[in-house]
């Protein structure tokens, strides 16, 4: 079946520092991924859409220039948290499916991503 | 109003009993409709899938569509303990919608 691989897991940083969180279509090519954030006890919400070979589209709400995507393949989407601050603190997840159908995707594991 | 709403639970339930998990969604447009199971601190993984009014039964689980009452459920039959879990709805329109899930305790 369909695999995606997140990395990393978990990772703490300092305020201000950038994170770079990877997402990997393991088995099949992913021309859409899509990256999710979800705060403690609370639903996934939808933060952008990538889109291989061209710019992502963002949620309203979802600052651009913080949450930096890149899909530069396709079997890669980078999701970067520019300049963190503790409110950024949250467990980003990806998804990708072979079959353009959105519902039907697969899930990374996962990043926990702790701002200090 | 919510676009994709459950009772946040938690739900709990003997072992071997049925949990009945219920959902109700505001967009009438939507299309696919999907059930999603996460345990704490890992990404969710889908359990059903289900696209058309009735009902879909894959093993212990069955979904059920209702499109003239915006409702959708999932029933689990003969409970276990793994199942113990928190269950998202998710619902297609012209993106994927998640509700805040509901928390499913069985108890041994």
């Amino acid at each position: 079946g369909a695999v995606v691989s997140q990395h990393p897991s978990r990772v703490i940083c300092k305020s201000g520092t950038s994170v770079k969180i990877e997402c990997r279509s393991l088995d099949f090519q992913a021309t859409t991924m899509f990256w999710y954030r979800q705060f403690p006890k609370k639903s996934l919400m939808l933060m952008a859409t990538s889109n291989e070979g061209s710019k992502a589209t963002y949620e309203q709400g979802v600052e651009k220039d913080k949450f930096l995507i890149n899909h530069a393949s396709l079997t890669l989407s980078t999701l970067t948290v520019t300049s963190a601050h503790p409110e950024d603190s949250s467990f980003y997840i990806c998804s990708a499916s072979p079959n353009h159908t959105p519902g039907g995707y697969t899930f990374g594991s996962g990043t926990r991503l702790t701002v200090v | 109003q919510k676009e994709v709403e459950q009772n946040s639970g938690p739900l709990s339930v003997p072992e071997g009993a049925i949990a009945s998990l219920n959902c109700t969604y505001s967009d009438r447009g939507s299309q696919s409709f999907f059930w999603y199971r996460q345990y704490s601190g890992k990404s969710p993984e889908l359990i059903m899938s289900i696209y058309s009014n009735g009902d879909k039964e894959d093993g212990r689980f069955t979904a059920q569509l209702n499109k003239a009452s915006q409702y959708v459920s999932l029933l689990i039959r003969d409970s276990q303990p793994s199942d113990s879990a928190t269950y998202l709805c998710a619902v297609n329109g012209n993106k994927l919608v998640f509700g805040a899930g509901t928390i499913l305790r069985v108890k041994s």
